[in-house]
Formats: structure tokens, C-alpha cells, sequence
């Protein structure tokens, strides 16, 4: 069986802050696929990074880093210098590699940005 | 140009009504999904379709009936529905089934008075 925990429930930052959201993963496949969605207050899930289990390479997108490590089964997301336009919910989530995939989602973190 | 659209957006409706929800998507994907998201915005899936055909079905009450009747479109139908339904419903498509990476709709909030 997979599971996602995102052990934070609700994080809070000033903006300019810097801010990492933690994601652990369980499962006993070998190739496996993780996921980062934001949710902002509107509602809609946003894709924000698809990984893949043999690719251990961080990966850097503008303000946006996530690092993975295996061997700690995380994919950590940390936001540099975060903003207001940051504040929403932020999904971690993964999926098998087989044909009946579909993802599982962890709980979310709440991340509020204030001015 | 939207690329997952779902209509309504909201829904409220009385105990023991039959709704639909409606989600098409125009990008060619050939699986689409169903999820439910609670009031503590835990996000399960319900359905998968491939190419119109079920693929997986989550244990969900037979109350729920998905249709897709093209490969571009994913309906939901709730007969009888419950205070419990009350959710946020989320279609979403992905270009393959497998662990390709799943597009959501904007969400239909449904509110079961």
C-alpha cells in the first residue's frame, strides 16, 4: 500500500521568508512517480512537478526548488522568498508505476504568506 | 482555451435528490478521473475511465455512476443523495493511464441541505 504524510498541517511565514514543506512517501515499488499540486484560495489544483523514482536530480523553478532524496523517501518543496500570491494548500502526492495507477494524495500543508 | 472544464461549479441541492456533474476535457487525453475532496480537503480518487471504459472503481456506493460517453468527456451521476456527499468533486485527465501527470478541473462544490 502507498501513503503520502505531509506532517504539516498549516504553516505561516512572512513574506521574503524562505519556507520548505515536507513530503515522506511509502511504497514497495521500485519505479514510482511523485507529484507537487497548489491549491490556492480559488479552489482549482494547479500541477506544479512530476518526478520519477530513478531521477534524483533537484530541481529548480524560478523561487520554486524540490529536493528528493530516496533514501530518506522524501520530495521536499521549498519556496525562496515566498509571497502573498504563495498562500494556498500544497499537495504532495505519488503513483505507481503500472497500468491502474492513479495518485495518492497527502493531506496538504496550509502555507499563509503575510505582508 | 480551458483545457478541464466541469459544470456546475456549485450545487445545492435537497436530501434524497439525483444530481449531475458534467467534465469535458479538450486535450486529447485518453483517461480521465473522478476525486472527491472532504471538508478537511483530503483528496480520494473515485473513478477512472480509459478510452470510455472503467478502469478503477474505489469502493465507492453504487449511488455514484460515472459515464463517459466519448473519450473526451467524464459525467458523474448521484442518485439519492446524502448529507455525507457534500464534498468539492474533481475531474481530471491524464494523456495515459499510468503514472502520467493527472490536469484537474476547476472543482463543483456540492452542498447536500
Amino acid at each position: 500500500a502507498q501513503k503520502v504524510t505531509q506532517a504539516q498541517t498549516e504553516i505561516s511565514v512572512v513574506e521574503k521568508e524562505d519556507v520548505t514543506l515536507d513530503c515522506v512517501y511509502e511504497t514497495r515499488d521500485t519505479t514510482y512517480y511523485l507529484f507537487w499540486y497548489k491549491q490556492p484560495p480559488s479552489g482549482e489544483l494547479v500541477f506544479l512537478i512530476r518526478r520519477n523514482s530513478f531521477d534524483e536530480q533537484n530541481e529548480i523553478s524560478g523561487r520554486y526548488s524540490w529536493n528528493f532524496q530516496k533514501s530518506t523517501s522524501s520530495f521536499n518543496f521549498t519556496i525562496t522568498a515566498s509571497q502573498v500570491v504563495d498562500s494556498a494548500v500544497y499537495f504532495c502526492a505519488l503513483s505507481q508505476n503500472s497500468g491502474y495507477s492513479t495518485l495518492t494524495f497527502g493531506k496538504g500543508t496550509m502555507l499563509l504568506v503575510s505582508p | 482555451d480551458t483545457a478541464v472544464s466541469q459544470t456546475p461549479k456549485y450545487l445545492v441541492t435537497q436530501m434524497g435528490n439525483d444530481k449531475s456533474i458534467k467534465c469535458e476535457q479538450n486535450l486529447g487525453h485518453d483517461t480521465m478521473y473522478w476525486y472527491k475532496q472532504d471538508s478537511k480537503k483530503f483528496l480520494k480518487i473515485m473513478f477512472s475511465y480509459n478510452n470510455k471504459e472503467l478502469i478503477i472503481n474505489e469502493t465507492v456506493p453504487n449511488r455514484f455512476s460515472p459515464k463517459s460517453p466519448d473519450k473526451a468527456h467524464l459525467n458523474l451521476h448521484i442518485n439519492s443523495l446524502e448529507l455525507g456527499d457534500s464534498a468539492v468533486y474533481f475531474c481530471a485527465s491524464s494523456y495515459k493511464q499510468g503514472p502520467d501527470t493527472q490536469y484537474f478541473g476547476p472543482g463543483t462544490r456540492l452542498t447536500v441541505l
